[in-house]
């Protein structure tokens, strides 16, 4: 998985309670992205990151925010997680977003959150 | 609206056999497109990426083509093995700024022995 770790794997939790989810690169690529898999749904965006502490939202950030104080770690935050972000996390990487192939997302093994 | 269908949603095929997914994009102005192998329970890989110039592009048993005036794409995959069970995901990017990638929702493919 391209060097890439996300933890935890699996959580379980409690409507209203906050979640942290931490996604870990050892590539030293600039951009890292948070994304969630549905059902019938594309990964969607949830947040990027083009930098330390330079972040900016995705298609489907609402009830979510990230953080990135360090180039490899890009934490995201369930402030009160609710049923409707029960989803399977990625996390991905990248070296650049120039449209060509050294743009490729390399993806993290995925976290499964269930909110109850 | 940016879209990226694919079908069929789902495909069983015999060990040996090959088979073939589309994807049909409406994302505008085109910058790349890419198809991913999502295996259960793990991130998607990419197998391939295409820009406009490209009309096919292989990856051992895989084939990927595009037409971009028709801005559909497929995925051949010869003399299938049990390991190609698995999610293809297409994905195609547009051209400016950040992150401006819409996916597919996949084809989850099935080979059976």
């Amino acid at each position: 998985d391209a060097g890439i770790t996300q933890s935890p794997r699996h959580k379980v939790t409690e409507t209203g309670t906050p979640v942290t989810l931490r996604c870990h690169q050892t590539e030293n690529h600039r951009y890292m992205y948070w994304y969630r898999q549905d059902p019938g749904h594309g990964l969607r965006l949830i947040h990027y990151s083009y930098g330390v502490k330079d972040t900016d939202k995705g298609e489907v950030s609402d009830g979510y925010s990230v953080s990135r104080s360090k180039t490899e770690d890009f934490l995201l935050t369930l402030e009160s997680a609710t049923s409707s972000q029960t989803s399977v996390y990625f996390c991905a990487i990248s070296e650049s977003e120039s449209g060509s192939s050294v743009d490729t997302q390399y993806f993290g093994p995925g976290t499964r959150l269930t909110v109850l | 609206k940016n879209q990226v269908e694919q079908s069929p949603q789902s495909l069983i095929i015999l060990e040996g056999k090959n088979c073939t997914l589309q994807c049909n994009y409406t994302v505008s102005p085109f910058s790349n497109l890419r198809w991913y192998k999502q295996d259960t329970g793990r991130g998607p890989v990419s197998l391939t990426i295409m820009t406009f110039s490209e009309n096919t592009k292989s990856n051992g048993r895989y084939t990927a083509t595009l037409d971009a005036d028709t801005k559909q794409s497929s995925l051949h995959i010869t003399a299938s093995q049990l390991s190609d069970s698995a999610s293809y995901i297409c994905v195609v990017r547009r051209s400016g700024g950040y992150q401006k990638v819409t996916f597919g929702t996949g084809t989850k493919l099935q080979v059976i022995p």
